[in-house]
């Protein structure tokens, strides 16, 4: 059975770089890797997406060793405005599973 | 931009009643998702349509049931509600899923239900 996990609760401060942990099964190489920021009373919102290495957009970067059983979203230089809910989402072929969520507390 | 719309920010029904939660989205996208979102059990999948009437079952799919009769529109049933389906509910939508790629999804602003 397909499993991800997260941790419960990460807290940082203003001007650091977050890097939060989804653990998986083994995945192909061509299963993806998603992972979402959901802010309270609203839906979750992509953030980034991968299938391998380091990939890399306006907002995060996503790391996926080699062995492939685990992924970490990279947050450079967070500000308050990044307290939120992070999900990782894994698509094993037909298999989708959200780990259960880690809540990041950006601290002044 | 896509929009996901859910008919109802939050609703309150008794246990028995058949409840009906509408989701709309504006893109033209062949996949829509019903979710339901527990405190520390993230996202887990009710069920998922990738056509117009077409639906596949999640991992929970006991006491609901869901109908795509046209391409924007997803509806998610309570045949009979009952206290233990009190949970917000989110709707999704995506474009299909190839071999090569997989969408993002994006999602509603979530429906909280409460089943008295």
């Amino acid at each position: 059975l397909a499993k991800t996990t997260q941790p419960i609760s990460m807290d940082s401060y203003e001007g650091q770089e977050v890097n939060i942990t989804c653990s998986h099964n083994n995945i192909a190489t061509n299963d993806y890797i998603t992972w979402y920021q959901q802010f309270p009373s609203q839906g979750p919102r992509f953030i980034i997406q991968g299938y391998k290495t380091k990939v890399t957009n306006e907002v995060a970067s996503l790391f996926i060793p080699a062995d492939r059983k685990s992924s970490t979203l990279s947050l450079p230089r967070v500000s308050l405005s990044d307290t939120a809910v992070y999900y990782c989402l894994v698509v094993w072929n037909n298999d989708m599973r959200f780990g259960a969520g880690t809540r990041l507390t950006v601290k002044p | 931009d896509v929009k996901v719309t859910q008919s109802s920010r939050y609703l309150v029904k008794r246990t028995g009643e058949k409840v009906f939660l509408e989701c709309v989205q504006d893109m033209d996208h062949e996949n829509m998702f019903w979710y339901r979102q527990d405190p520390g059990l993230g996202l887990r999948l009710i069920y998922f349509s990738y056509d117009v009437k077409m639906k596949e079952k999640g991992d929970i799919p006991e006491g609901y049931s869901v109908s795509r009769e046209k391409k924007e529109r997803f509806s998610l049933i309570l045949e009979s509600a009952s206290t233990n389906q009190t949970s917000m509910y989110l709707c999704a939508s995506s474009t299909l899923w190839t071999d090569d790629s997989n969408q993002p999804q994006h999602f509603g602003d979530g429906t909280r239900l409460s089943i008295l």
